[in-house]
């Protein structure tokens, strides 16, 4: 079974510039999560998708941070425009049912905004 | 808000010696406790997980983790390391039964363990 996985695994844009980042989630996980890492701090959470519908946006640091999950399948996370503190380590992961099981991690995007 | 507290941010070891790395989270109610471990150029893929019954919970690779409720922590536990154990270790929480699944994590911990 294919795991978690992200693309492009690395990413490096000026400031002011659009980054599309994308999860294909494990086939048949109906949830759907982003998190990201800043260099040197933890693993925060972005949002929460439940097949296509946005459940948990709490995460989400502005306006400039847009997701989507078309047809509940894979998802989309775009930056626009690209500031220099959103750099970091983009991580999507997702679970069968309840999350209160495993979340499946992928390798994760390292995005760098020069 | 929850938060999660790992007081150790590097840890080097030999080998064949015991581990114990330390997790406090701060919230009043029930929670999921987990540890994940990330391989050097791999997936941060799960350790161990407690959500109710036996304190001391038993993972992957030899390791265990224990749930002390009064001192809010999960600190987790391997009785002999091994140079493949170098790794980051993140402890996470999340609260049951409230429809919001997030994971709350700590900072990490990046173990080395000299061979």
């Amino acid at each position: 079974e294919a795991g978690v996985t992200q693309f492009p695994s690395h990413s490096v844009i000026e400031k002011g510039q659009t980054v599309t980042l994308r999860c294909d989630p494990i086939s048949g996980h109906d949830n759907l999560y982003w998190y990201r890492r800043v260099m040197g701090k933890e693993i925060k959470f972005l949002l929460h998708f439940v097949k296509e519908s946005k459940q948990d946006e709490s995460g989400m640091p502005n306006n400039r941070f847009l997701a989507e999950r078309t047809g509940g399948t894979y998802s989309t996370l775009k930056v626009q425009p690209a500031e220099l503190e959103d750099s970091g380590v983009y991580f999507c992961a997702s679970s069968q049912d309840r999350g209160y099981n495993e979340q499946f991690f992928g390798p994760g995007t390292r995005l760098t905004v020069l | 808000a929850q938060s999660v507290s790992q007081h150790n941010h590097h840890v080097i070891l030999s080998e064949a010696a015991s581990l114990e790395l330390g997790c406090n989270y701060s919230y009043g109610g029930t929670v999921n406790l987990f540890w994940y471990v990330q391989y050097p150029g791999q997936h941060l893929q799960l350790l161990l997980k407690y959500f109710s019954g036996d304190p001391l919970v038993k993972g992957i690779k030899g390791f265990e983790a224990e749930f002390i409720k009064s001192k809010f922590s999960f600190n987790l536990r391997k009785p002999s390391v091994q140079w493949s154990d170098t790794a980051e270790y993140f402890c996470a929480v999340n609260i049951p039964n409230t429809g919001f699944q997030k994971l709350v994590f700590g900072t990490g911990t990046r173990l080395l363990v000299s061979p």
